[in-house]
């Protein structure tokens, strides 16, 4: 079984200011993961992803996140945000076992504030 | 090219009727994901298919749901006597499973099914 946690329903941040999203998630074998955007009235847009290279992975738009095995962690970072990052954000996990089916959080939602 | 698209993109029907939902996904991609996404909740995975083989549907949440796939091509979701917890929008994925590590799914806008 594998599962996801988004620590954090709702995250707001200043203009400028680093953006930090929480995702840990479980899963008994190696995991590949996730993270996705959506804004309003709009379907999910890959960020990023972890398949079992490098643990720093660089996105689109200025993010990146560190799988950390040891903290069965993968949170999302951006250094300075921007008002155009003001979206909903979802960690999700996989394995091949699985089909690729994808498990998600709760999913975030980032404020950006001027 | 084109993405993965999602018809109708809205639709209203009254509680006990039968409702179907499209996803055309991205040629050549092998596998397509239907998920549910409920009013401020995550994602629910749905139904899974890949190719020719059995379709996975452990996440079909009752008897009242069904999907099918003709070939590598379009698919429906069917929801039959639909009630009032129905209503989310209905997200459908393709993906290449190219087996070089592309788990990437892409997904569609969705179709938000209100049940009144």
């Amino acid at each position: 079984a594998q599962s996801v946690t988004q620590l954090g329903s709702h995250v707001s941040v200043s203009e400028g200011a680093l953006v930090l999203l929480r995702c840990n998630y479980s899963s008994s074998v190696p995991p590949y993961l996730f993270w996705y955007v959506q804004y309003p009235n709009q379907g999910l847009q890959l960020l990023l992803k972890y398949t079992s290279a490098a643990t720093l992975v660089k996105g689109i738009n200025g993010f990146e996140a560190e799988f950390k095995k040891s903290e069965t962690s993968f949170h999302l970072t951006k250094p300075s945000a921007h008002m155009s990052d003001a979206a909903e954000y979802f960690c999700a996990v996989t394995r091949k076992a699985a089909g690729n089916k994808l498990t998600f959080g709760g999913g975030t939602r980032v404020l950006v504030k001027p | 090219g084109a993405g993965v698209s999602q018809s109708p993109s809205n639709k209203v029907t009254e509680k006990g009727k039968d409702v179907e939902l499209r996803c055309d996904p991205i040629s050549g991609h092998t596998a397509l994901y239907w998920y549910r996404q409920r009013l401020g909740q995550g994602l629910e995975f749905l139904i899974y298919f890949q190719g020719n083989s059995a379709p996975d549907k452990s996440g079909l949440p009752s008897d009242r749901f069904s999907a099918e796939r003709t070939g590598e091509s379009v698919s429906t979701l069917t929801i039959q006597r639909t009630q009032q917890e129905d209503s989310a929008v209905y997200l459908c994925a393709s993906s290449s499973a190219s087996g070089q590590g592309s788990y990437e799914q892409y997904f569609g806008p969705g179709t938000r099914l209100t049940v009144t």
